[in-house]
Order: structure tokens, then sequence, then C-alpha cells
């Protein structure tokens, strides 16, 4: 049971530069998510979609972009990188909101200078 | 919009002493979950709970969902080591859950 899978774990990129950060799962969820979080912050929503083919903005959507044309993966798009886009980087996917729970990747820590 | 507020957040005790972990809110959740974070590492989830006045115990750890479905809390009887970690509550709303900014509990040996 691999679960979610992000990659890379650690990323440094310099401004201005472009990235793209991977998410897969094998449970056959359709609902995925992209959080950021930073110290003393919380996770913030960036993207989510509730099935292949449809994304929604979250709460920070600004310098980033999704796509899901499968079930499996999703991933986040980071154009023009900026430094206030340091931040661990979360996916997550769930079976369904009401009940069910998330199931978290290990992260993507992604400096940016 | 920090929808919800958990108190306190930081929070060091020796072992074996007992310890509460509030989750507040002015929205109305259809459920709430709390979840444990190590660093480096996701999240993971610990329980969810949807029923107004629910209260869930898994081993050492209680959840109690407030009655209006707007507050909740996690109690921690006779805290070991193994329970030292990033502590979040989660409200769902729409399609989204909303995470607290959590609460970092040391459980010192």
């Amino acid at each position: 049971n691999a679960g979610v899978t992000q990659t890379p774990k650690f990323r440094i990129l310099k401004i201005g530069q472009s990235m793209t950060l991977q998410c897969t799962q094998d449970m056959n969820h359709n609902y995925m998510y992209w959080y950021r979080q930073d110290p003393g912050m919380g996770l913030k929503l960036i993207y989510y979609s509730v099935g292949a083919g449809i994304t929604d903005k979250g709460e920070v959507p600004n310098g980033y972009n999704v796509s899901r044309s499968t079930t499996e993966d999703f991933p986040l798009r980071l154009e023009l990188a900026a430094p206030s886009q340091t931040s661990v980087y979360f996916c997550a996917s769930s079976y369904s909101i009401q009940g069910y729970g998330y199931t978290f990747g290990s992260g993507t820590r992604l400096t940016v200078v | 919009t920090q929808l919800l507020e958990q108190s306190p957040q930081f929070l060091s005790i020796q072992e074996g002493e007992n310890l509460t972990v509030y989750c507040n809110s002015s929205s109305v959740f259809s459920s709430l979950q709390w979840y444990r974070q190590e660093p480096g590492e996701g999240p993971v989830l610990l329980v969810t709970v949807v029923t107004g006045g629910e209260v869930k115990k898994l081993k050492r750890l209680t959840f109690q969902f407030g009655d209006a479905r707007k507050d909740s809390s996690l109690h921690i009887t006779a805290a070991q080591p193994g329970d030292t970690g990033l502590y979040l509550c989660a409200g769902a709303t729409g399609n989204q859950f909303y995470f607290g900014t959590g609460t970092s509990l040391t459980v010192i040996p």
C-alpha cells in the first residue's frame, strides 16, 4: 500500500524558475488536495479536485496551477517561483468529505532563493 | 481566514500527566477530525467525529465534538513520550477541510 506519493522530497529553486510537484495516489480516491504548511500558520489549501477533469481554487492559489487528467495524479505547477513560496507542500487524498479523513503524502520541502 | 483556533499553541508536560487541547470556531462543521504530525512527515488521521456531542476514545485519547458542532477537544490521559507531536484539528465544510494552527506537544520522560 503506497498511499499518497509525493516527489521530490526536497528542492531548491532560484527566483523565477518553474517546477512541478508530483502527487500520485493508488487508493482510487476521487478527492485530492494540495496544501502548504508554514510555521505557526497551519495548513492552507492551494487547490483541490473532486474528480478527474475537475479542479478548484482553495484559499491561497496565486502563483500555482494544477491539472487532474487521471484519478491517480494531481500535479502542482509553480510558475515564476518567488521567496514567498518557500514552504512545505503536502498532497492529500480522500474517498469523500463526509466521515472520511485525508491520507497525506510525506511532503515536499521547497526553498526559493 | 482562520476558521479554527487551537489552544494552547505549545504544551510541554511530564510523562504521566493529563492534558486537554481545544479546537474552537464560530463556524458549524459537518464533521471534525484530529490529526497528529511528526517532524518531516505528513499529518496522520487519529479520529473523525460527525455527530454533535459525540465522544470517541482511542486508547488513552478521548475526543469530543461540541453539541453545536463548532468546537472539539482532545484529552490525553497519562501522556507518554510517544505522544509528542503536532496535533491538528480540521473541520469539514463544503468540499474542504479547514485546519487549525496546531498544538505542539512535548512529553518529557
